[in-house]
């Protein structure tokens, strides 16, 4: 089962739009991660925000997460036809002494020219 | 720094068949896991390899296993092919320095079609 669920699963905006996606899950973690896959390609981490963290920035990207809710949302500011991809969060999971990453089905993101 | 690199990166199978992936990641890494990507069910952890010895599985089946090698190298295997097994099956490294789970490092992952 997913631990992570992310929403929407398609986003589409024009260019120069905010994105906005969201992610909820279901235990409670010690970080929350943020990556991108381009179509049929590796995933490529974007940001990880710890669990006593609320807010975190790296260039155009925000995120936020809110360990009450079990949510973080990812904002994306002045987007750009480039930023088309999977957008997914991957919560770890403890299991025997160890945390897995366990990743929800993704935002779709497409952004128009 | 040299990337996660996954052979092949394509690859067609029938089914009864077997197939061996392989990953090498980036050095000084010494975790490595494997995720099973499919449309219908998204990333799926397989398995996941330190210092040579598995720490986690996933909900799979005993026809698919793995190794990992001193040199920290992994191959996974999937044996007895069936059509749901197609799927891109990606390869993800770190360091695994402290007990929480941090940055993974992906390969381009070996796309697998099973005929």
């Amino acid at each position: 089962s997913q631990q992570g669920e992310e929403d929407p699963q398609a986003l589409s905006i024009q260019e120069g739009e905010n994105a906005t996606m969201n992610c909820s899950y279901k235990t409670s973690i010690n970080n929350l991660q943020w990556y991108r896959q381009n179509s049929g390609r590796g995933l490529v981490h974007l940001i990880l925000i710890r669990s006593n963290e609320r807010e975190k920035h790296s260039g155009r990207l925000r995120v936020t997460l809110d360990t009450s809710k079990k949510s973080s949302s990812l904002l994306i500011t002045a987007s750009r036809a480039a930023d088309t991809a999977s957008y997914f969060c991957a919560t770890d999971v403890p299991e025997r002494g160890s945390y897995i990453p366990t990743f929800g089905r993704g935002t779709s993101l497409i952004v128009h020219p | 720094k040299a990337g996660v690199t996954q052979t092949p990166r394509y690859l067609i199978k029938t089914r009864g068949q077997q197939v061996t992936l392989s990953c090498s990641p980036i050095s000084g890494h010494r975790s490595v896991s494997w995720y099973q990507q499919t449309p219908g069910q998204g990333l799926q952890f397989l398995f996941e390899y330190f210092s040579e010895t598995q720490r986690n599985k996933g909900n799979f089946p005993g026809r698919f296993s793995g190794r990992q090698f001193s040199n920290s190298r992994s191959e996974m295997n999937v044996s007895t092919l069936e059509l749901g097994d197609s799927a891109l099956y990606l390869c993800a490294s770190s360091f695994r320095g402290g007990a929480s789970a941090g940055e993974l490092f992906f390969g381009e992952g070996s796309r697998l079609t099973v005929l």
